[in-house]
């Protein structure tokens, strides 16, 4: 079975500082979506990302930039210049394509402090 | 609007009881998923769906039972045998990529809180 791993459970950063979640992942298949969600205090996942096994090509987005790595099964999250509504749990998610099976991280907890 | 609705936000059981989850969806999607959320803990699977009448296990499925018996809708039932049921459920939907869908991403409904009391 797929698996997620966010080592990071808490960062903690100064607004306009750089910072970076890491998102490891585990799988057999050679088809598969990794997707980054935010989730605020309210609850509800929002979307970020979505990156293609076979794509991997970086992206940036604004403040917002994803490294992918199939070479190190990474996908990691970066935010330039945080800000303090960047505060909120951040989740990586692994989806294979054969059987629509789609797993999250533990999720980090990212506190941007004014 | 098109979404993913869940009710009721707050839902309160007595211990012993059955209670269902509703979760519905208009965006036309095939997969529908049940994740569990203990606070300060991540998403866990409890059961996914890919088509109607169809539905698989995730990871802790024990003490849940769920249907799929339109393709709009997907209910939870939190039986009297799950020891631990107050948690947050959340729920998803997506396009299925084997049948043309290029946005894989999942959408999430807002999600009930269910307390035991």
């Amino acid at each position: 079975a797929q698996k997620v791993t966010q080592a990071q459970t808490e960062i903690s950063v100064v607004e306009k500082e750089d910072v970076t979640l890491d998102c490891v992942y585990e799988t057999r298949d050679t088809t598969y979506y990794l997707f980054w969600y935010k989730q605020p205090p309210s609850g509800e996942l929002v979307f970020l990302i979505r990156r293609n096994s076979f794509d991997e090509q970086n992206e940036i987005s604004g403040r917002y930039s994803w490294n992918f790595q199939k070479s190190t099964s990474s996908f990691n999250f970066t935010i330039t210049a945080s800000q303090v509504v960047d505060s909120a749990v951040y989740f990586c998610a692994l989806r294979l394509y054969n059987n629509n099976d789609m797993r999250f991280g533990a999720g980090t907890r990212l506190t941007v402090k004014p | 609007d098109g979404g993913i609705t869940q009710s009721p936000k707050y839902l309160f059981r007595k211990e012993g009881q059955n209670v269902t989850l509703s979760c519905e969806q208009n965006l036309n999607h095939d997969a529908m998923y049940w994740y569990r959320q203990d606070p300060g803990q991540g998403l866990r699977l409890i059961y996914y769906s890919q088509i109607v009448n169809d539905f698989q296990k995730g990871d802790i499925a024990e003490g849940y039972s769920v249907s799929r018996e339109k393709k709009e809708s997907f209910p939870l039932t939190v039986t009297s045998a799950q020891k631990n049921p107050t948690a947050f459920y959340l729920c998803a939907s997506s396009m299925d990529p084997r049948t043309g869908g290029l946005n894989t991403e999942a959408f999430f409904g807002q999600g009930t809180r269910l307390t035991v009391v």
